[in-house]
């Protein structure tokens, strides 16, 4: 159970296109998603949580116009990198919490996605 | 502040051999829960274990245990009998608090190397 799909799981993209990343849940609704960033041999920072059918919330120091996420339906979020650049060029993954559960349930992650903007 | 601190950037044990990799928190809710995280080189998370706040016991998930000192504020993973197959980066991390869904909250990660 508890299966997360993340697509795609790369993509290469030209400076200055917009890139879409889709997580969906698979065998549960998920009322609470969560996108990380990684960069190379670093840690997953968190970017934005979203909430079905509501606004983002995203963490400080992250572009609201640059990272766009959409949760419009229980199974799906999206985020699209705006007018990508180089340095956006990252390891993107998302979790998806079911939302009822506390602080004692794992998330479990999407198998990302690698952005590269030449 | 840092909430999850993982001192060991890098750590190479000999196959079979017990590896200890360890773990710091800091938080003031008395509702926490301490997870650990594998990321192999093809970047997927897997989750291996779960030590809660309020449990009384180590957490233990097959070769993986968790040794937790509450008053230390550690959650350090012990990995029993290691295999080449253990190779990757390995993440602590937590989640406070009772309401809703809380992120969760990374340290900066160890990658364990098992040499044959």
């Amino acid at each position: 159970g508890a299966v997360v799909s993340q697509h795609p799981s790369r993509v290469i993209c030209k400076s200055g296109t917009s890139v879409k990343i889709e997580c969906r849940s698979l065998d549960f609704q998920a009322t609470t998603m969560f996108w990380y960033r990684q960069f190379p041999k670093q840690s997953l920072m968190l970017m934005a949580t979203s909430n079905e059918g509501s606004k983002a919330t995203y963490e400080q120091g992250v572009e609201k116009d640059k990272f766009l996420i959409n949760h419009a339906s229980l199974t799906l979020s999206t985020l699209t990198v705006t007018s990508a650049h180089p340095e956006d060029s990252s390891f993107y993954i998302c979790s998806a919490s079911p939302g009822q559960e506390l602080y004692n349930s794992p998330l479990h992650f999407g198998n990302g996605t690698r952005l590269t903007v030449t | 502040a840092q909430k999850i601190t993982q001192t060991q950037p890098g750590m190479f044990v000999q196959e079979k051999e017990a590896v200890t990799l360890d773990c710091t928190y800091d938080t003031s809710d008395p509702s926490y829960g301490l997870f650990w995280y594998k990321q192999p080189s093809s970047g997927e998370m897997i989750f291996l274990i779960y030590q809660g706040s309020y449990d009384q016991q180590n957490a233990t998930e097959g070769r993986y245990s968790l040794n937790f000192q509450k008053a230390r504020k550690s959650a350090n993973l012990v990995i029993s009998a290691s295999q080449l197959g253990d190779s990757a980066m390995y993440f602590c991390a937590m989640r406070e608090g009772m309401r809703g869904a809380q992120k969760l909250v990374f340290g900066q990660g160890t990658r364990l190397t098992i040499n044959p």
